[in-house]
């Protein structure tokens, strides 16, 4: 049960986009479709952005996708705004009824 | 609207026993499993345990196995983390969650309980 592997902190300017990185292992991103991901503003609930790799809630905005190569799974963010920075969290089923959460990212919007 | 409210937070010292209870609304409970995740202080998220929708299986983090359980009760429509022996390491904000229907996210969050765990 160690946690995904995602970076610390990502940047990126208004209308730009960003991708934020989820690294597992063949036990958990590795062998089933079910990664999610959660924006997490300080002191509110985490809010389900992504689930089962790519699909995207309603109302949730096109502009969040996600998707997964190997034990890699990513989030875009394409047209940054200003209300897209948060804590960026990334979570996988990891067999045996199971779950593993990624440290966070940090974005910013410069 | 759909809701989760969690409560039974509080400070407790070292060694002792806490039970959080999480009571949902807005949706038939009986149908969703459901999950305790917390935020240790400038920490990211950790998943906790794991409960299915009839109460038949459980799971938890190898961090508090053993010393949590965790239970349901259907007709008070509340989820329940019991925990045990607590350690300064289980000081964090608690939060209950909800299964995405058929699926493996967790779709509706509680605002959160606050644990902390002193002498």
């Amino acid at each position: 049960q160690s946690a995904l592997t995602q970076p610390r902190s990502v940047s990126g300017s208004p209308g730009q986009s960003v991708t934020i990185s989820c690294t597992g292992t063949d036990s958990d991103v590795g062998s089933y479709n079910y990664v999610s991901w959660y924006q997490h503003h300080a002191g509110k609930a985490p809010n389900l952005l992504i689930s089962d790799v790519t699909k995207r809630p309603s109302g949730v905005p096109n502009r969040f996708s996600g998707s997964k190569s190997g034990n890699t799974a990513s989030l875009t963010i394409s047209g940054l705004q200003a209300e897209d920075e948060a804590d960026y969290y990334c979570s996988s089923y990891a067999g045996i009824y199971t779950w593993v959460f990624g440290g966070g990212t940090k974005l910013t919007v410069l | 609207q759909v809701q989760l409210v969690e409560s039974g937070g509080g400070v407790v010292q070292p060694g002792r026993s806490l039970r959080l209870s999480c009571v949902g609304s807005g949706f038939t409970f009986g149908t969703y499993g459901m999950h305790w995740v917390r935020q240790a202080p400038g920490k990211g998220l950790e998943w906790v345990a794991a409960l299915s929708f009839d109460g038949a299986r459980d799971n938890f983090a190898r961090s508090v196995k053993g010393r949590f359980t965790i239970s349901r009760d259907k007709s008070k429509n509340t989820l329940y983390l019991q925990m045990n022996s607590l350690s300064v390491e289980d000081t964090a904000v608690y939060y209950c969650a909800k299964v995405l229907a058929g699926g493996y996210a967790f779709d509706v969050w509680g605002q959160g309980t606050t644990v902390t765990v002193s002498s």
